[in-house]
C-alpha cells in the first residue's frame, strides 16, 4: 500500500518569513502533485511534478522531486497571510498526504 | 465555464438514516471520484466513476456507494449512518480516468446525530 507522509503537521509563521514543507513515501510515484485548500473550499491544483529531480517554480512558491521520485517539497519565500491553507501532496491512485495547515499571521 | 457544484451544501441526519449526495462535473469531463475528508483521517478516497462505470475503489464498507449518469452527473449514498461518518465530502472532476488534473467542488458537510 503506497503512503504519503507529510511534515509539518503545523505550521503557524509571520508574513515575510520563508518556509519548507516535506512530502515523503516509502514508494515510487510516477507523479505526485501539490494541492492547497482554503477553508470551505475544495483543493485546487497548484503544480504537478513527473520527473525525479524536477523542480517547478509558481512566483514564491518552488516545488521540487526527489531524484529517486519518493518525496516532493514545496518552499515558499516571504509567505503572505494569502497563503494560509491545508497544503495536500497528492500520488497517482488517489493517494493523498495528511496536509500540512499553514497559518501565515500578518 | 461553472465550476463542480455539489448539492447539498450542508445537511443533517441521525444514525441509521441514509443520505444521497449529488455533484455535477465541469462540462466535458468524464471523471468524477469521491472522497471523504475529516480532521482524524485527512482525505481520503471512496471510489472514481468514468463513463457510468465505477474503474477505482477506495477502502471504504459497502455502506458506501455511488453511481453515474449518462450525463456525468454523480451521486454518493451512504446507509445506515453513523455517527463517524460525520464529515465533509469533497468531489471532484477531471478529463481523464485516474490522471491529470482534478477539480474539486466545495464539498457537502454531512452532520450524523
Amino acid at each position: 500500500t503506497q503512503l504519503l507522509e507529510q511534515s509539518p503537521q503545523f505550521l503557524s509563521i509571520q508574513e515575510g518569513e520563508n518556509l519548507t514543507v516535506y512530502c515523503n513515501s516509502s514508494s515510487v510515484f510516477s507523479s505526485l502533485q501539490w494541492y492547497r485548500q482554503e477553508p470551505g473550499e475544495g483543493p485546487v491544483l497548484l503544480v504537478t511534478v513527473v520527473t525525479g529531480g524536477e523542480v517547478k517554480k509558481l512566483k514564491r512558491l518552488t516545488f521540487q522531486f526527489g531524484d529517486a521520485r519518493k518525496d516532493s517539497s514545496l518552499h515558499i519565500t516571504a509567505a503572505q497571510p494569502g497563503d494560509t491553507g491545508l497544503y495536500l501532496c497528492v500520488g497517482q491512485n488517489f493517494v493523498f498526504g495528511p496536509g500540512t495547515r499553514l497559518s501565515v499571521l500578518p | 465555464k461553472a465550476g463542480v457544484t455539489q448539492t447539498p451544501r450542508y445537511l443533517i441526519k441521525t444514525r441509521g438514516q441514509q443520505v444521497t449526495l449529488s455533484c455535477s462535473p465541469i462540462s466535458g469531463h468524464r471523471s468524477v471520484s469521491w472522497y471523504q475528508q475529516t480532521p482524524g483521517q485527512g482525505l481520503q478516497f471512496l471510489f472514481e466513476y468514468f463513463s457510468e462505470t465505477q474503474r477505482n475503489k477506495g477502502n471504504f464498507p459497502g455502506r458506501f456507494s455511488g453511481r453515474q449518469f449518462s450525463n456525468s452527473r454523480s451521486e454518493m449514498n451512504v446507509s445506515t449512518l453513523e455517527l463517524g461518518d460525520s464529515a465533509l465530502y469533497l468531489c471532484a472532476s477531471g478529463q481523464g480516468l485516474n490522471t491529470g488534473e482534478l477539480f474539486f467542488g466545495e464539498g457537502s458537510r454531512l452532520t450524523v446525530l
